[in-house]
């Protein structure tokens, strides 16, 4: 198993550009995650999602959208670029399944380091 | 808000010693709270997890203690290496997870 993978490792974005942000898992898990972390801060909730078809905002979901059309996939989009979001962003993803089958241990990807100027 | 507190200062202590970091929240009554370690340039790594109605849980060297009274929960490494050294973060929750931004641990040999 890869786990959770993350494409591209880094990235530099003009203001204004747009670009997408690919979360693979391959563990079979229903909730997907995005977080992103600012230097010296803990981790911001953007979006997640429950399943295929289903998502929800997080903290701080202002100039991002997400779609999950599959399992594996959780892309992360972002319109018109601002400097506020150079972030490392980390995809994560859990189980959830009958009672007694659930975990909540979030399995991290590597990240993808973003800078916008 | 919620607001999660984790001492900012890097902790330093010696190998072999028990290395105790604090999560302190506000605003908030979690039905878990759980601990993960980072590590420079990477995603973090789930450690342990504890519920509302645990006092106290164990793993190996590490052991977790919540006060839903206190609102604290308090994260033991016993006979600390250097290999410990990390960064270490709180979160509250299940599934939506909101953060602590984390306490660096520096284990001297």
């Amino acid at each position: 198993n890869a786990g959770v993978t993350q494409t591209p490792k880094f990235r530099i974005l003009k203001i204004g550009q747009s670009m997408t942000l690919q979360c693979t898992q391959d563990m079979n898990h229903n909730y997907m995650y995005w977080y992103r972390q600012d230097p010296g801060m803990g981790l911001k909730l953007i979006y997640y999602s429950v399943g295929a078809g289903i998502t929800d905002k997080g903290e701080v979901p202002n100039g991002y959208n997400v779609s999950r059309s599959t399992t594996e996939d959780f892309p992360l989009r972002l319109e018109l670029a601002a400097p506020s979001q150079t972030s490392v962003y980390f995809c994560a993803s859990s189980y959830s399944g009958a009672e007694g089958g659930s975990t909540y241990e979030q399995y991290f990807g590597p990240g993808t380091r973003l800078t916008v100027t | 808000s919620q607001k999660i507190e984790q001492n900012s200062e890097a902790l330093n202590i010696q190998e072999g010693k028990t290395a105790t970091l604090t999560c302190n929240y506000t605003n908030y009554s979690p039905a878990y709270l759980q601990w993960y370690r980072q590590d420079p340039g990477r995603g973090p790594v789930f450690l342990l997890l504890i519920r509302e109605n645990e006092k106290e849980k164990r793993k190996e060297r590490l052991k977790v203690t919540f006060d839903t009274t206190l609102k604290q929960s308090l994260f033991h490494i016993t006979a600390s290496q250097p290999a410990d050294s990390a960064t270490y973060l709180c979160a509250l929750g299940g599934r939506a997870l909101t953060f602590g931004s984390g306490t660096r641990l520096q284990v001297q040999p």
